[in-house]
């Protein structure tokens, strides 16, 4: 089974600073899909940013970029120009693409990041 | 322009009692999933259907029924609610290709006395 790892429970920043959240994750599957998903205090979960594990070009949305590193199995969100509406709950996810009908979502346990003013 | 609408958003039950969680997509997508999230953790699977008429189970099913009504709609059922479903419950749908990711809906919070 796979696993989700972050190990950042909480993360601060200064706002227009720039910030790195972690994520590693544990898989013997050679193709999956990785996507970093925000929570702010509405509790809606928005999707962030998404990377194919076959291509090798970092993904990138406007402010926010990955790191992604197949061989080590770490996928980093990095957020340039640190806003006040970025303040938010981030989670990591992982897809399999081996479970038709099952493309279920594998979270890790989340990062709160704070931004300071 | 809905999306993944949930209700109730909030609920607050007696233990032993029974409850539906409602969902219903407007995105004609064929799979649909229940996930709760707790305190300190992300987001786990409940049960999950791949199509219409077809259910399975997830990571944390027990307690829980669930039913694929039509292709739009996805009940969570609770028939004799516990402390431990305390929780927030998230409905999520997804057409079936290649990289198009999870819709989340809203959430509902439910708390069980």
């Amino acid at each position: 089974a796979q696993t989700v790892t972050q190990s950042q429970p909480e993360m601060s920043v200064q706002e227009a600073e720039t910030v790195t959240l972690s994520c590693t994750y544990d898989t013997s599957e050679s193709d999956y899909y990785l996507f970093w998903y925000k929570q702010p205090p509405s509790r809606q979960m928005i999707l962030v940013i998404r990377q194919e594990a076959y291509k090798q070009q970092n993904a990138t949305e406007n402010r926010f970029s990955v790191n992604f590193q197949k061989a080590a199995k770490s996928f980093s969100l990095k957020i340039s120009d640190s806003q006040l509406g970025d303040a938010a709950m981030y989670f990591c996810a992982y897809r399999s693409t081996s479970n038709f009908g099952n493309e279920k979502l594998t979270f890790g346990t989340g990062t709160r990041l704070t931004i300071i003013p | 322009n809905a999306g993944v609408t949930q209700t109730p958003k909030f609920q607050v039950l007696k233990t032993g009692q029974s409850m539906t969680l409602q969902c219903a997509q407007d995105m004609n997508h064929n799979s649909m999933y229940w996930y709760r999230q707790d305190p300190g953790m992300g987001l786990r699977l409940i049960y999950y259907s791949a199509s219409e008429g077809t259910t399975d189970k997830g990571e944390v099913p027990n307690g829980y029924n669930v039913s694929r009504l039509n292709k739009r709609e996805f009940s969570l059922r609770l028939e004799s609610a516990a402390p431990s479903q305390t929780s927030v419950y998230f409905c999520a749908s997804r057409v079936q290709t290649g990289r198009q990711p999870q819709h989340f809906g809203d959430g509902t919070r439910l708390s069980i006395l």
